[in-house]
């Protein structure tokens, strides 16, 4: 079945530092994939999504590049702020279907 | 505009008994969405409601849940009886259309402890 995996946490970093969370998915077809992040307290947010092969999606300084040979769909920032610390969920969602598949959670937090 | 609001936000009940979460969609929402997370665990799908119709109830463990959305608005989940391996965190989420095509908006979530 499907599936999606994440780099496992938590990763801390200092604020300014280059941020990349792996993520990378296994579907029988082609699928959207979703970054939500949860900050304190508060429900997921959709962060950002890319509907298919070499979709960059980008969002708050936050981008994943869509990549159907590696299967990947990794986030990255240039530079990470205290604001950032959240859980971010890397999600799949099957052509067709209405449900996502998540990763585990990676937790982030940025120290000032 | 109101969020996805989810009831209670916490819950400690004893292994057998009863317990009901529920979930408020964003007004005019159609679609509407379980999913849990148990003992830090991915987040997994447990049902998909458009109006009071069940999509897809595939994620459901097993008959211990029960899931209703009265007149196509608010719905319920009812744990009956409540075992150990329940316990978890579990999110509500509705959207207008497909979350494919707008943005699916989750609650807070429902801590459930059954001890």
């Amino acid at each position: 079945g499907d599936s999606v995996t994440q780099m496992e946490g938590p990763v801390t970093l200092s604020e300014e530092a280059f941020l990349t969370i792996n993520c990378t998915y296994t579907a029988t077809g082609y699928p959207s994939l979703f970054w939500y992040v949860q900050y304190p307290g508060e429900g997921l947010q959709l962060l950002l999504k890319a509907t298919k092969a070499d979709d960059k999606g980008s969002n708050k300084g936050f981008e994943a590049t869509y990549r159907k040979e590696t299967t990947s769909f990794h986030l990255e920032k240039g530079s990470v702020q205290v604001s950032d610390s959240a859980v971010y969920f890397c999600a799949l969602s099957d052509q067709g279907a209405q449900k996502l598949v998540f990763g585990q959670g990676t937790r982030l937090t940025i120290n000032p | 505009e109101a969020g996805v609001t989810q009831f209670p936000s916490h819950s400690v009940i004893e292994k057998g008994q009863t317990v009901t979460l529920r979930c408020d969609p964003i007004s005019g929402h159609d679609n509407l969405y379980w999913y849990r997370r148990v003992m830090g665990k991915e987040i997994k799908f447990l049902l998909h409601f458009v109006k009071e119709s069940k999509q897809d109830e595939s994620g459901m463990p097993n008959n211990r849940f029960l899931a209703e959305r009265t007149g196509g608005t608010y719905s319920t989940l009812k744990v009956q009886p409540a075992e150990l391996e329940d316990s978890g965190v579990y999110f509500c989420a509705s959207s207008h259309y497909s979350f494919l095509y707008t943005e699916a908006f989750f609650g807070q979530g429902t801590r459930l402890t059954v001890v």
